[in-house]
């Protein structure tokens, strides 16, 4: 159970266009869904925290309005990556959280995104 | 954000080794967690770690809670090819919504 998964695996997009990529939680009720950025041999970086139903709470730094958050059911949230630029290149992993604080995160499988 | 060290941050094994590394923080967390990330996947919980001296097995894996809350220390015993990968620590405070990650430890097995 808890299986969290990821659309799609990879993408590649020219400069300026929009890129959107789904999490879905397959098996149970996402009441929080995370999305994280990690950068080749870097570690984890959260980008937003999304609560099902609410506006998405942006870390420090991450431009709401470039990367736009919707989670508008308990089993799927999106992350869509607008006017994408090269440096925007990376990997985006979702994870979902049934439940409250203190309930584990269960990861998707990541997308890789290349902007030329 | 919370800064997370892992240490070593990398290391080459021969295969039938043990493996240690630890996780340092300069903040109490009341959760820690291990994960596993192979390469172009997302991260997969090994042990999670609720309470300070706590040590969890799950299989040849063993971690530990620190008893001061600000480390963790996580174990492989028998080290097979398959333990290739990034470990990563993450670790969550009480009233925090998300987990901080660390910086990772890369293993390499020797056959």
């Amino acid at each position: 159970g808890a299986v969290v998964s990821q659309h799609p695996s990879w993408v590649i997009c020219k400069s300026g266009t929009s890129v959107k990529i789904e999490c879905r939680s397959l098996d149970f009720q996402a009441t929080t869904m995370f999305w994280y950025r990690q950068f080749p041999k870097q570690s984890l970086m959260l980008m937003a925290t999304s609560n099902e139903g609410s506006k998405a709470t942006y870390e420090q730094g991450v431009e709401k309005d470039k990367f736009l958050i919707n989670h508008a059911s308990l089993t799927l949230s999106t992350l869509t990556v607008t006017s994408a630029h090269p440096e925007d290149s990376s990997f985006y992993i979702c994870s979902a959280r049934e439940g409250g604080q203190g309930r584990w995160q269960y990861f998707g499988p990541g997308t890789r995104l290349t902007v030329t | 954000g919370q800064q997370l060290n892992q240490s070593p941050q990398s290391m080459f094994i021969q295969e039938g080794e043990d493996v240690s590394m630890n996780c340092t923080s300069s903040s109490i967390f009341n959760t820690w967690l291990w994960y596993k990330q192979d390469p172009g996947e997302g991260p997969v919980l090994l042990i999670a770690l609720y309470k300070a001296g706590e040590l969890t097995s799950n299989g040849r894996l063993t971690a530990q809670f620190g008893i001061t809350r600000k480390d963790s220390f996580l174990n492989i015993s028998a080290s097979i090819p398959s333990d290739v990968g990034i470990y990563f620590c993450a670790g969550q405070q009480t009233g925090a919504n998300n987990l901080f990650f660390g910086t990772g430890t890369r293993l390499t097995v020797i056959p």
